[in-house]
């Protein structure tokens, strides 16, 4: 059983609202990444981190904002949040040792 | 750049017979290729990983497979359970990438 965690799992929010989407994983693990999935349709990386004070933007084009400040924590900020934001956010972690990738439940964003 | 390539449409078989998934993937080949279960709602779980110069691994009643001639992978469900419904995702990272891509994801539907 993976031991990340999001939080909120679901949030309904008005628009232009700013939201923090929170993660934290116990595994220690040094990689985590964000991926945006709408209902039926692929995965997307929208930000990754390989470490403490390391993010990146990922394919996905994302108005969103990361930090990681420590390796247990990555959250995910919308300054304003729109009705295009509205998706499942999942964020995960990647075995140091390996290549598991471990997911959190998501976080189901509406923004109406 | 990398593409990974899934049946979109839904595959329904009857309890007990064996669900055969497949991967397919352009331009070179991965080191390695992973598949996971998605259940609606929810994050992704690892199933399991091929590497490259694997040409099959087993676990339990699934089976995945690695042909680098055909740029492919087939996951197998062998005995399969309505309990297997879900979607599965097969997923790369090649080289030195620390990130995974994904493909969409084939619906399985599994009816007693």
């Amino acid at each position: 059983e993976a031991d990340i965690y999001q939080t909120p799992r679901y949030l309904v929010i008005g628009t232009g609202k700013k939201i923090t989407l929170e993660c934290s994983q116990t595994m220690g693990h040094d990689k985590m990444y964000w991926y945006q999935q709408d209902p039926g349709m692929e995965l997307h990386l929208i930000h990754y981190s390989y470490g403490v004070n390391s993010t990146e933007k990922g394919d996905l084009s994302s108005e969103s904002t990361v930090s990681r400040i420590r390796t247990e924590h990555f959250p995910l900020t919308l300054e304003s949040a729109r009705p295009s934001h509205t998706s499942q956010y999942l964020c995960a972690s990647r075995d140091n040792s390996g290549n598991t990738i471990y997911f959190g439940e998501g976080s189901w964003l509406t923004v109406v | 750049s990398q593409k990974i390539e899934q049946n979109s449409e839904a595959l329904n078989i009857q309890e007990g017979k064996t669900a055969t998934l497949t991967c397919n993937y352009t331009n070179y080949s991965p080191a390695y290729l992973q598949w996971y279960r998605q259940d609606p709602g929810r994050g992704p779980v690892f199933l399991l990983l091929i590497r490259e110069n694997e040409k099959e691994k087993r676990k339990e009643r699934l089976k995945v497979t690695f042909d680098t001639t055909l740029k492919q992978s087939l996951f197998h469900i062998t005995a399969s359970q309505p309990a297997d419904s879900a979607t599965y995702l097969c997923a790369h990272a090649s080289g030195g990438s620390y990130i995974p891509t994904f493909g969409r994801g084939t619906s399985l539907i599994v009816h007693p």
